[in-house]
């Protein structure tokens, strides 16, 4: 059984930094591309970045609202991703989700951790 | 980046169809052959039921179907169950292993 269990979120005050993890246990994680979505309370879901399997380059990419404040990296030796995100603002509030890049083309995003929870207030 | 459009809410009876679109752009939606969709229950954490635009997961019903035409992609719900009470996510790959997101659409069964 593929599991996904994403941990570090808590209240940080706007400007602030915060580390989010991953751990993933039941498929060959070496191999796996990996995404973090968010959820801000009572919307949709937004898709915060990718990271590429090392084999692939560990390349990482990252839609527009987060893109150079936040880091998406990986620790292969512990089954691990991370989403590093800086300069927090309130719109960052969201539960942050982690999920395993599935498809012959890498299209979809076919395991998701149970989610972890940011609040950005002072 | 823009998000697709979705309908914010869809409603049928039991054992009727519903349809929820999803309208992106050639750089999204129209541009490739990989929407997907996300059923999400209240509180729940969203789980895949339709990849690359029709083909549906290990285990979910055929009553969940996908389409695509142009720059719209469609989902549809046959034979409506009270269990299909859910916010519904359309996602679409907009090139270099990046994706968008719609604003997600609640269906309520009446």
């Amino acid at each position: 059984e593929v599991q996904l269990v994403a941990s570090g979120g808590k209240l940080v005050k706007p400007g602030g930094s915060l580390r989010l993890s991953c751990v993933v246990s039941g498929l060959s994680f070496s191999d796996a591309w990996m995404t973090w979505v968010r959820q801000a309370p009572g919307k949709g879901l937004e898709w915060v970045g990718r990271i590429s399997s090392e084999t692939d380059g560990a390349t990482t990419d990252y839609g527009a609202p987060v893109k150079g404040r936040f880091f998406i990296s990986r620790d292969d030796s512990k089954n691990s991703t991370y989403l590093q995100m800086n300069t927090l603002t309130t719109e960052d509030t969201a539960v942050y989700y982690c999920a395993v890049i599935l498809g012959a083309r890498a299209t979809y995003f076919g395991y998701w951790g149970q989610g972890s929870l940011v609040t950005v207030s002072s | 980046q823009s998000a697709l459009t979705q309908p914010r809410s869809v409603s049928g009876s039991p054992g009727q169809s519903v349809t929820i679109s999803c309208t992106g752009s050639g750089s999204d939606v129209g541009g490739f052959n990989f929407v997907s969709w996300y059923q999400q229950h209240p509180g729940k954490v969203p789980t895949v039921i339709i990849y690359d635009v029709d083909e549906r997961p290990w285990g979910v019903p055929d009553r969940f179907s996908g389409s695509k035409s142009g720059n719209t992609a469609s989902l549809t719900i046959s034979g409506l169950q009270a269990d299909d009470e859910a916010d519904y996510h359309c996602c679409a790959y907009a090139g270099r292993y990046t994706w968008v997101f719609g604003g997600g659409t609640k269906v309520t069964v009446l």
